[in-house]
């Protein structure tokens, strides 16, 4: 049982474009989201984070933007670049210690 | 400030062995943690350590076990391996709670 569910699994923009990702959860203890970058052969590594009292935050190009009702997050790439191209994976966890339950991952292509 | 350092990073067994996968947090990080990376799947959680306690555990069954020395280094050990167990398994350190820093893994492949 997946309990962060990530769309789209793989995302093709041209450069400059705006790939978005979307992310849903049910668990209403999770109060702490991350984005994580992963280049193949590396591990991940974290990109922007977020916490439920703010509807937004961005950092540089990356934007995350939050909305508790729905339980829905998503993550906004501007200006995209073919240096962006990587999977990103969503997460969430609890405030329990750090056991992060990930989304299934994107891959994204930036085509130059 | 030195990495996380994932060993071995690539290894082949058969099914039946056991392996144990080792790693180092970067230094001061009291939090270890354990993923399994397949695809499909994501990143699913086995496991978490602090100061040699585990705080967190997963739902993988009992042949995935590990531990944390009075270091922070940690160990993982899967008994008896299926040819499901083929994944990528990453470690990583935070210092008490929240950003996660993974290593580049271990690949293991069970034949």
């Amino acid at each position: 049982q997946q309990q962060v569910k990530q769309s789209p699994q793989s995302l093709i923009v041209q450069k400059g474009g705006i790939p978005i990702i979307n992310c849903a959860y049910e668990n209403t203890a999770f109060d702490y989201f991350p984005w994580y970058q992963q280049f193949p052969g590396k591990g991940p590594a974290l990109l922007i984070a977020i916490r439920p009292d703010v509807s937004e935050k961005k950092e540089g190009r990356f934007t995350i933007s939050f909305n508790k009702s729905a339980k829905q997050f998503s993550l906004h790439i501007m200006d995209s670049q073919p240096g962006d191209s990587a999977t990103y994976f969503c997460a969430a966890s609890p405030n329990t210690g750090n056991q992060f339950y990930f989304g299934t991952g994107t891959s994204l292509t930036v085509i130059p | 400030k030195a990495g996380v350092t994932q060993t071995p990073r690539y290894l082949i067994k058969t099914r039946g062995q056991q392996v144990t996968l080792s790693c180092s947090p970067i230094s001061g990080h009291r939090s270890v943690s354990w993923y399994q990376q397949t695809p499909g799947q994501g990143l699913q959680f086995l496991f978490e350590y602090f100061s040699e306690t585990q705080r967190n555990k997963g739902n993988f069954p009992g042949r995935f076990s590990g531990r944390q020395f009075s270091n922070s280094r940690s160990e993982m050990n899967v008994s008896t391996l299926e040819l499901g167990d083929s994944a990528l398994y990453l470690c990583a350190s935070s210092v008490t709670w929240g950003q996660l820093f993974f290593g580049e893994g271990s690949r293991l492949t069970v034949l």
